[in-house]
């Protein structure tokens, strides 16, 4: 199964700033790629699909870029809500796998 | 807006059998857009999708459990739900259900997970 590292794994950004987490894959998910915002004692939020396309109701802070093996999600100007973990996930094959997260804290 | 609501016992014993519920609200299940999906998380580690079923009961698990896990549904109450037998200690993890979507682009279609319950811990203690 595809293997997926996210990196770093705890960012620490001051509200306001730019925030940019990475994703990697074992091998290439193409553009098949999804990326996820799980704050404490809620449900998880799918943030983007297909690498780069905002899920509905996703404030245009959020982008993602990439395709192959190497991803990246930025948040523009982090937001009191934004600091969270987050996950990216493959779907380009079965099973589908979940990288180990990415947590953003309050420098 | 749909909602999901995952229920069930908390612990188990070791070699029982882990069952699980998910009440799905504001929408139908019945609906050929959607997926009925589980997914865990041990302590500590990554994400594992288990499985998901299809409106038809059509079902796909994950090798990593395929011999031990049956996912079904009940339409008319809008349930669906997760056994898993033979637990163990590495089953303990905070399970989630989840819808997926089928998002299509660049001509395929795939399975994207759009709606998620907010998990409940069930721990395989004696």
């Amino acid at each position: 199964e595809i293997v997926m590292t996210q990196s770093p794994a705890t960012l620490s950004v001051s509200p306001g700033e730019r925030g940019t987490l990475s994703c990697r894959a074992s091998q290439s998910v193409s553009s098949n790629l999804a990326w996820y915002q799980k704050n404490p004692g809620q449900a998880p939020r799918l943030l983007i699909y297909g690498a780069s396309t905002r899920a509905t109701g996703i404030p245009a802070r959020f982008s993602g870029s990439g395709s192959g093996t190497e991803f990246t999600l930025t948040i523009s100007s982090l937001q009191s809500e934004d600091f969270a973990v987050y996950y990216c996930q493959q779907y380009d094959n079965w099973p589908q796998t979940f990288g180990q997260g990415t947590k953003v804290e309050i420098k | 807006q749909v909602q999901l609501q995952e229920s069930g016992p908390g612990l188990v014993k070791p070699s029982q059998t882990l069952s699980l519920t998910c009440t799905v609200s504001g929408d139908s299940m019945t609906s050929k857009s959607f997926y009925w999906s589980w997914i865990r998380q041990p302590a500590g580690q990554r994400l594992e999708w288990i499985g998901l079923i299809y409106a038809t009961g059509t079902t796909s698990y994950n090798p990593s459990v395929k011999s031990r896990v049956t996912i079904s549904l009940d339409t008319s109450r809008n349930l669906f739900f997760l056994n898993l037998t033979s637990v163990t200690a590495a089953d303990t993890a905070v399970y989630y259900c989840a819808r997926a979507t089928a998002y299509c682009y660049g001509g395929a279609c795939y399975k994207i997970y759009d709606h998620w319950g907010q998990g409940t811990l069930a721990t395989v203690s004696s």
